[in-house]
């Protein structure tokens, strides 16, 4: 079992430039969740994705956009990047939503807005 | 709203010493709570978590965790620190229906030999 797979693992961006972010889960997991951790701080929870549809969203900006295929992989847009974008993007999968569920964590994306 | 402060942004200790990692939570609701730790340039692993089954949670690589109500902690204890324990540790816990995650700031952990 792979585990949690995020592509690409580093990129750098100029502001105002758009990005995506992919990831695939865990086998068997449906439901995927996007963290943001900026250097220094814990992972701040971007939105969450079950049967293609975003079920809850954090405290983050329109610009912050997500997608979940069929297979359950998915993605994560930026549009209109700023500086203060540039962060660790972390991806995690479970097998169902709840607050007992364990989420399984990729390695991340890490991406730098120059 | 849920909340986790972890106490000390960075923690020393010597090889073969008690390892402490406090975390302090604010609930509503019971809470879950969940501790991870991160190693440099990777993601998050799952330590433990607590369900309300049992107080003292075990988990991986030595660690456990006891939750005390009364004081809102669910602080990461290591009898024996070992090298391979240095990395970041995270406190967190769940909220919301879907089971989002709050997660402390971190504290670093080094081990000294």
């Amino acid at each position: 079992d792979a585990g949690v797979t995020q592509s690409p693992t580093h990129l750098i961006k100029t502001r105002g430039q758009q990005v995506t972010l992919r990831c695939s889960p865990k086998s068997g997991h449906d439901t995927v969740s996007w963290y943001q951790q900026a250097l220094g701080q814990g992972p701040q929870f971007i939105f969450q994705y079950y049967e293609e549809e975003e079920r809850q969203r954090g405290n983050f900006p329109d610009r912050f956009s997500g997608h979940q295929f069929p297979n359950y992989s998915s993605e994560l847009n930026v549009n209109a990047l700023l500086l203060g974008d540039s962060a660790l993007y972390l991806c995690a999968s479970s097998p169902e939503t709840g607050m007992n569920t364990e989420a399984f964590f990729g390695q991340g994306t890490r991406l730098t807005v120059v | 709203a849920q909340s986790v402060t972890q106490l000390g942004s960075h923690v020393s200790v010597s090889e073969g010493a008690l390892v402490l990692l406090r975390c302090n939570y604010s609930s509503s609701v019971p809470p879950y709570l969940f501790w991870y730790v991160q190693y440099p340039n990777q993601g998050l692993q799952l330590l433990l978590k607590y369900t309300s089954a049992a107080t003292l949670v075990k988990g991986i690589n030595g660690f456990e965790a006891e939750f005390k109500k009364s004081e809102t902690s669910f602080h990461l204890t290591k009898p024996s620190a070992h090298m391979s324990d240095a990395a970041e540790y995270f406190c967190a816990v769940s909220e919301g229906s879907q089971g989002n995650l709050i997660f402390g700031k971190g504290t670093k952990l080094s081990v000294k030999p």
